[in-house]
């Protein structure tokens, strides 16, 4: 049973250029969030996709924008990129039928790093 | 910004001694989880413990939840090199159900 994957393991890009990077959820799961993870720090939640709409969102401007198709994988958009965009980018599953925030399943994440 | 703080920061303790790490919270929660990271990589579930738990083990872990002192403690027993990690706390919170916030982590080594 495939867990969370995620691509590219590592991404590096130039300030003002655009990233797109990509989750596919735990095999049974149809609920995926992502979150940042500055070095040092802990993560913080960027936005959840549930049924392919964004259900919740963290304080992140809108040049973070997200995707979920049908088959439940989403992608993270980022624009007009900045050097403080330079993070580990983690995605997790959930079923959605579970309330809350029960475990969640992470992703090996994205290190994107900005010059 | 960032719910729990997890104290202490660091921590390097010898193989077979046990390593306690405690984490705090601003407001009240529905749940209190436990996160491990190494190096840097995806983060592994550890434990979850509700809000009407005081304590709960899993094989060499221990947590224990104290909602009036709003903190949480992971206590891990006889540890070995391999738990040498990141731990972090994670909470949901009463008004915002789908999203973990997280604090900023214990860094822990365990010393062969």
């Amino acid at each position: 049973d495939a867990g969370v994957t995620q691509s590219p393991t590592h991404l590096i890009k130039t300030r003002g250029q655009q990233v797109t990077l990509r989750c596919s959820p735990k095999s049974g799961h149809d609920t995926v969030s992502w979150y940042q993870q500055a070095l040092g720090q802990g993560p913080q939640f960027i936005f959840q996709y549930y049924e392919e709409e964004e259900r919740q969102r963290g304080n992140f401007p809108d040049r973070f924008s997200g995707h979920q198709f049908p088959n439940y994988s989403s992608e993270l958009n980022v624009n007009a990129l900045l050097l403080g965009d330079s993070a580990l980018y983690l995605c997790a599953s959930s079923p959605g039928w579970i309330a809350g925030t029960d475990t969640q399943y992470f992703g090996p994440g994205t290190r994107l790093t900005v010059l | 910004s960032q719910q729990g703080e997890e104290d202490p920061q660091a921590l390097s303790i010898q193989e077979g001694e046990n390593a306690t790490m405690n984490c705090s919270y601003k407001t009240s929660i529905n749940n209190l989880q436990w996160y491990r990271q190494n190096s840097g990589r995806g983060l592994v579930h550890l434990i979850l413990i509700r809000s009407n738990e005081r304590e709960k083990h899993s094989g060499r872990l221990r947590v224990t939840l104290d909602t009036s002192k709003k903190s949480s403690s992971l206590l891990i027993t006889a540890s070995r090199a391999a738990d040498t990690a990141s731990y972090f706390c994670a909470t949901d919170s009463m008004d915002s159900s789908y999203k973990l916030i997280f604090g900023s982590g214990t860094r822990l080594l365990v010393r062969p």
